[in-house]
């Protein structure tokens, strides 16, 4: 059984260039999360997709974040025009029901993405 | 303010001994509570839930304990291997649908 799978492990870009960063989750989870980690700091939620219903998309810390998932696969995080502030390791985890938070969280081992 | 703190300093154990780890947190009402570990380079892994009708978990050598009237939580790794060096992260739910982390503590087990 894989696990969470992301792509691509590391990203060096432009400052003002835009990344997609890939999330393939484990087959049959349900929920989906995004986070975002800084150096030395904790995970930072970003967004979270629940089967069909509409993604709380609360924690994308600006206009320039966007999330897509198809259905209950794959899930894509775009960062447009990004900025050295959005230097950090990505980190993406599924589970069987994201509704109550009885589940545990399953990581990918993230995208490390750095922004000269 | 919500607020999830663990020590920032490195627990620095012998092989053997039983490491103890603090989370503490401020403005949450949690329903459940969870530990994940940290290894560098690699996203965290689950290890223990507790609920908040639950005073102690154990799985193994982790125990981990949650008092809601003091909002803390404890993590233990009895008889602690060099295996067991990494950042251990405490994690609260709230609202329907989150989790909240902290910023993890680092366990050193010495040969």
């Amino acid at each position: 059984g894989a696990g969470v799978s992301q792509s691509p492990s590391n990203k060096v870009t432009e400052k003002g260039k835009d990344v997609e960063l890939r999330c393939d989750p484990i087959s049959g989870h349900t929920a989906l999360y995004w986070y975002r980690q800084r150096l030395g700091q904790g995970l930072e939620f970003l967004i979270y997709f629940q089967g069909n219903s509409a993604p709380d998309k609360s924690g994308l810390p600006s206009d320039r974040f966007s999330a897509e998932r198809t259905g209950e696969s794959v899930s894509t995080l775009t960062i447009q025009r990004t900025q050295q502030e959005d230097s950090a390791v990505y980190l993406c985890a599924s589970s069987l029901s994201g509704t109550g938070l009885n589940q545990p969280q399953h990581f990918g081992d993230g995208t490390r993405l750095s922004i000269l | 303010s919500q607020k999830i703190e663990q020590n920032s300093e490195a627990l620095n154990i012998q092989e053997g001994k039983t490491a103890t780890l603090t989370c503490n947190y401020t403005n949450y009402s949690p329903a459940y509570l969870q530990w994940y570990r940290q290894d560098p380079g690699r996203g965290p892994v689950f290890l223990l839930l507790i609920r908040e009708n639950e005073k102690e978990k154990r799985k193994e050598r982790l125990k981990v304990t949650f008092d809601t009237t003091l909002k803390q939580s404890l993590f233990h790794i009895t008889a602690s291997q060099p295996a067991d060096s990494a950042t251990y992260l405490c994690a609260l739910t709230y609202g329907n649908n989150r989790l909240a982390f902290g910023k993890g503590n680092q366990v050193v087990v010495i040969p």
